[in-house]
């Protein structure tokens, strides 16, 4: 159980366009979504934390009018890169959690995005 | 401000020989401190934390209040031990925001 699903996998998209990236728990209710970014051989960043019916709460250095949060449902957040430069390309990971002190975050397994 | 220090880039031990992976952390709480471990090609996910106390896959970390660290250990390594580790620290519990370690690159040789 606990599976935490992205999509897509990796993309390719122009500089000035916008990219949306889902992040879907498969088998549990994820009251809270987490976003992170993750540079070539570095650790993971936190970007966001995104609680189903409410504003994604952005980690500071983070550009909320460029990295879009939706969490509309118990099953889905996405993040939407607006307007892609070069720099945004990355890895990105989202993690799911129920919000149980006791649980733990599930992470989706990342999407690569590239910016030509 | 919350800070994870994972000294070690890369360590290599052969097959057999104990290993520790170091982690110390910076928190004026109290912390809940987690390993997580990265397969190739895999997704991330929990090796194990602290309040659990339990041993996975062969692996111990305790945590250090005094020392501010949480080790991880394992007496024999083992080649499918290769992988990236992470150490995280969270302020309220595995639901909450964590903060990561850069991470080590632990690599087994046969």
């Amino acid at each position: 159980g606990a599976v935490v699903s992205q999509h897509p996998s990796r993309v390719i998209c122009k500089s000035g366009t916008s990219v949306k990236i889902e992040c879907r728990s498969l088998d549990f209710q994820a009251t809270t979504m987490f976003w992170y970014r993750q540079f070539p051989k570095q650790s993971l960043m936190l970007m966001a934390t995104s609680n189903e019916g409410s504003k994604a709460t952005y980690e500071q250095g983070v550009e909320k009018d460029k990295f879009l949060i939706n969490h509309a449902s118990l099953t889905l957040s996405t993040l939407t890169v607006t307007s892609a430069h070069p720099e945004d390309s990355s890895f990105y990971i989202c993690s799911a959690t129920t919000g149980s002190y006791t649980d733990t975050q599930y992470f989706g397994p990342g999407t690569r995005l590239t910016v030509l | 401000a919350q800070r994870v220090t994972q000294p070690e880039k890369l360590l290599s031990v052969f097959k057999g020989a104990p290993v520790e992976l170091k982690c110390n952390y910076s928190y004026s709480g109290s912390p809940e401190l987690f390993w997580y471990v990265q397969y190739s090609r895999q997704r991330l996910q929990l090796l194990l934390r602290h309040i659990s106390r339990e041993s996975i896959k062969g692996f111990t970390a305790d945590l250090n209040k005094g020392e501010t660290s949480f080790h991880l250990k394992k007496p024999f390594a083992q080649e499918e031990d290769s992988a990236m580790y992470y150490c995280a620290l969270s302020a309220q519990g595995g639901s909450e925001k964590l903060v990561f370690g850069k991470g080590t690159k632990l690599t087994v040789n046969p």
